[in-house]
């Protein structure tokens, strides 16, 4: 079965520093995809990033950027340099064809807090 | 953005009753699901629906039930409603192929009393 462990509950730093957030993943499938999903306080849901399986290179967009390590089931999120509007709860999550069928499994998101 | 509707926005009912929130998309997307979100618990998928009339049951399938009509719409119905539903319900919307990006409405506020 998959699984997708995001291990910190919550983080609260002060604006301008670094925070990673951590992803673990588990899967039998050797073809996947995984995803950072962002909910700001006012609730919707963004999307942010789509790697799959095959593509281990690191992604940078702007202060983001995405560290795929398969040989530790990881796929962990920085943000460089935070700031207030970053504060939100982020969401990382799988998608497998376990039995044929599509399975996408959400972890149970990370809250971050950026303080000014 | 994809124009992803749900209503009600919010909603109050009592235990017992039964209780439809509508997923209205024109993106004409082909995957739907139904998602609920509860503190602790992160997103959890109740159904979804790859295609008219062609549904599935999620991780928490339980006194739910789901119609798809059209491609465009997909009813989530809490059959009797209890205590335990009360939660956030997100719909989200695919346009098919296995891996791609969601898109998420803006969420039910869903309070059972």
């Amino acid at each position: 079965a998959q699984k997708v462990t995001q291990a910190q509950t919550e983080i609260s730093v002060v604006e301008k520093e670094d925070v990673t957030l951590d992803c673990v993943y588990e899967t039998r499938d050797t073809t996947y995809y995984l995803f950072w999903y962002k909910q700001p306080p006012s609730g919707e849901l963004v999307f942010l990033i789509r790697r799959n399986s095959f593509d281990e290179q690191n992604e940078i967009s702007g202060r983001y950027s995405w560290n795929f390590q398969k040989s530790t089931s990881s796929f962990n999120f920085t943000i460089t340099a935070s700031q207030v509007v970053d504060s939100a709860v982020y969401f990382c999550a799988l998608s497998t064809t376990q039995g044929g069928s599509e399975k996408l499994v959400f972890g149970k998101g990370t809250k971050l807090t950026v303080n000014p | 953005d994809a124009g992803i509707t749900q209503s009600p926005r919010h909603k109050v009912t009592e235990t017992g009753t039964p209780v439809t929130l509508r997923c209205h998309q024109t993106e004409n997307h082909r995957y739907m699901y139904w998602y609920r979100q509860d503190p602790g618990h992160g997103l959890r998928l109740i159904h979804y629906s790859y295609g008219v009339k062609d549904t599935d049951k999620g991780e928490v399938s339980d006194g739910y039930s789901v119609s798809r009509s059209k491609t465009e719409d997909f009813l989530l119905t809490l059959e009797s409603a209890t205590s335990s539903q009360t939660s956030v319900y997100f719909c989200a919307t695919a346009p098919g192929m296995w891996g791609e990006k969601l898109f998420f409405g803006s969420g039910t506020q869903l309070s059972v009393l």
